[in-house]
């Protein structure tokens, strides 16, 4: 699985838009981007993936780039109980390692 | 999504003891999950990928010895953390793919917190 690098930790206030940026530069061309979430104490929860284009569901937008070396995932309006760490990875098996992640907090 | 549950969800057992962990898929049937451990305020570390009728694969410096994982149906994966120390208090979560996940999309159990005194 390729490297990704987040930033430790953003703040973003309730009703905002929250971008949260992901590196990976050394990605191969198979490798999907996949978003996690964990909420304190609980299980990761599935966000998001993709492989080259934008992808859009319920829960959140992915933006990557045309070279493929950085994402963004975007949750259009944050509410409170969206609070957690957000880890991006790369990977193109079943397997997933989890990098240090993003501490998103969100205020009222 | 898929359903993916743990039991107990929590656990405080004395050191030397072994304690069971269940991972059961609700509504698929999953011939691999994987097992991670996550101490506090770390990320998730993966131990072991749990193949239904055969045994694991362990991660590189995970005692398979220590932590035996069996996964005799296609519903249900154990781990069992034998003689149990102080230092193996962690969270434990097992996950797996779903049998209609797609692109290796992966489905969370609530997770395992298991303290050794």
């Amino acid at each position: 699985d390729a490297k990704t690098t987040q930033p430790p930790s953003m703040d973003c206030a309730e009703g905002r838009a929250a971008n949260l940026p992901c590196n990976h530069s050394t990605i191969s061309g198979n490798e999907y981007v996949y978003w996690y979430r964990q909420i304190h104490s609980q299980g990761p929860q599935y966000i998001i993936h993709g492989l080259k284009n934008n992808e859009t569901n319920e829960m959140a937008s992915l933006i990557i780039t045309e070279d493929r070396k950085s994402s963004t995932l975007i949750l259009p309006h944050a509410t409170l109980r969206d609070t957690a760490v957000y880890y991006c990875i790369a990977s193109n098996t079943d397997k997933l390692i989890f990098g240090t992640g993003t501490r998103l907090q969100v205020f009222p | 999504g898929a359903v993916v549950s743990q039991h107990p969800s929590w656990v405080i057992c004395k050191s030397g003891t072994s304690v069971k962990i269940e991972c059961r898929s609700l509504d698929f049937q999953a011939t691999t999950m994987f097992w991670y451990r996550q101490f506090p305020k770390q990320s998730l570390m993966l131990m072991a990928t749990s193949n239904e009728g055969s045994k694991a694969t362990y991660e590189q410096g995970v005692e398979k010895d220590k932590f035996l994982i069996n996964h005799a149906s296609l519903t249900l994966s154990t781990l069992t953390v034998t003689s149990a120390h102080p230092e193996d208090s962690s969270f434990y979560i097992c996950s797996s793919g779903g049998d209609t996940s797609t692109d290796n999309e992966q489905f969370f159990g609530p997770g395992t917190r298991l303290t050794v005194l």
